[in-house]
């Protein structure tokens, strides 16, 4: 099966850097996935690994460890609309080409 | 380029009743996925399909629900007699063919039953 580890909850201040930890256990990796979702709405991709390293997107960089089972999004000069909740996501392999397994979320609060 | 689209956006249903649950995909996509979504929870996947196939529903529940994706027309989710625990956010996505494409997410459908 698949276990998918996030907090469930996290606080940070405008203008400040956030990493958002993810850990997964998985029978047959093919890749980590990063959304972001406001409430009420549609999750949105940020970022996708799939090798070891980091990936960097402008303010949003993704880090991925296959060996350790661990990934963390990173969020670089907060702002008041990057609130919301950040979802870790796994594709697996051996049980469908392209399903993915979501944590239950990280929904951070930016404050001023 | 419109995005995935869901219909209706919120239904309301009564115990015993069918929810019927639409998704068209973006165009060019011919693989669709559905996922709910319970208050506090995270995305549970539900059911994969491509046109005419049901490709992976390993995390369908075995009686009531149903997924079909037709060669013409949007892909359907069809929930029967539905009880209050079916309450729930019903997200489909899609993606270009190709085992390892990103998925795009529709708007959702919120569904209550009372």
């Amino acid at each position: 099966g698949q276990n998918i580890d996030q907090p469930t909850e996290m606080t940070a201040t405008e203008g400040a850097i956030v990493q958002i930890n993810c850990t997964y256990q998985t029978s047959g990796f093919n890749g980590l996935f990063w959304y972001q979702q406001h409430a009420g709405e549609a999750p949105t991709f940020l970022s996708y690994n799939v090798l070891d390293g980091l990936e960097e997107k402008g303010r949003f960089s993704s880090f991925l460890s296959r060996s350790k089972g661990y990934s963390y999004l990173l969020l670089k000069e907060l702002q008041m609309k990057d609130s919301a909740s950040y979802l870790c996501a796994v594709r697996d392999i051996q049980t469908g080409a392209n399903n993915l397994f979501f944590g239950t979320g990280t929904r951070l609060t930016v404050i001023p | 380029n419109a995005g995935v689209m869901q219909n209706p956006r919120h239904l309301v249903r009564r115990r015993g009743q069918e929810a019927r649950l639409r998704c068209s995909p973006m165009k060019g996509h011919s693989h669709v996925y559905w996922y709910r979504q319970l208050p506090e929870e995270g995305l549970k996947f539900m059911v994969y399909l491509q046109k005419e196939n049901i490709i992976d529903e390993s995390g369908m529940p075995k009686e009531r629900f149903s997924a079909e994706f037709p060669k013409e027309g949007p892909s359907i989710l069809r929930i029967q007699q539905v009880v209050r625990g079916d309450s729930a956010a019903y997200f489909c996505a899609s993606s270009l063919p190709g085992d390892y494409n990103e998925q795009f997410f529709g708007p959702g459908t919120r569904l209550t039953v009372l």
